[in-house]
């Protein structure tokens, strides 16, 4: 009974450096979320997906980009990842696409020199 | 401009009493209200929803209170455990929001034996 797996759960970066944040659930849920939390703030949504093959922009999109590779995942990619990427983030789940995200997995770390 | 606020950065409360957490909102048009807890290092925690057609939802020991003339929303947590002890976050969302919900910057509670 994993909930949402998140890899990695640390990484660090140099400024232009990409990479791809990857998410899975085993609950069957249909919306996803990618989210990411400054210090001192509450989260923010980057994308979420109400369904598979749907994705949708969140309140801070710019330098992401996002893939519903199937009901069970996604992923969040940095092209060129920029120190302002600095963050915690976080994929979430939920059964429905109404009433927010309920099942989080916990977090990746990531730090960009 | 903070849309949803928590002015209280932290709250400290013995345990067997009531932990009482508050939440202010500026934008009217947020009809639906949700409550996460979040221990360190870990992802965030579904708690409660409250949807603005009513002003009182129960969970078990958790009850969130909200008065929408006001625009404030309230969690009570009675009676208050050690295991308590966490961030809180509310979040907010409306019709123009969608699953775009805005979180607050959270409390912290300590629940004190």
């Amino acid at each position: 009974n994993a909930g949402v797996t998140q890899t990695p759960k640390f990484q660090v970066l140099k400024t232009g450096q990409s990479m791809t944040l990857q998410c899975a659930q085993d609950m069957n849920h249909n919306s996803m979320y990618w989210y990411r939390q400054d210090p001192g703030m509450g989260l923010r949504l980057i994308y979420y997906s109400a369904s598979e093959g749907t994705t949708d922009k969140g309140e801070v999109p710019n330098g992401y980009n996002v893939s519903r590779l199937n009901k069970r995942e996604f992923s969040l990619r940095l092209e060129s990842a920029a120190p302002s990427q600095t963050s915690v983030y976080f994929c979430a789940s939920s059964e429905g696409p109404v009433g927010g995200a309920k099942s989080f997995g916990a977090g990746t770390r990531l730090s960009v020199l | 401009d903070q849309q949803v606020k928590q002015n209280s950065p932290s709250l400290s409360v013995q345990e067997g009493r009531i932990s009482i957490l508050n939440c202010d909102y500026t934008n009217s048009m947020f009809d639906y209200f949700l409550w996460y807890k979040k221990y360190p290092a870990e992802g965030p925690t579904f708690l409660i929803s409250i949807s603005s057609i009513k002003d009182k939802n129960e969970d078990g020991r958790f009850t969130v209170f909200l008065n929408k003339s006001a625009k404030h929303l309230s969690l009570h947590i009675v009676p208050s455990q050690p295991g308590d002890s966490a961030v809180y976050f509310c979040a907010a969302s409306g019709l123009d929001y969608g699953q775009n919900f805005v979180f607050g910057p959270g409390t912290r509670l300590s629940v004190l034996p």
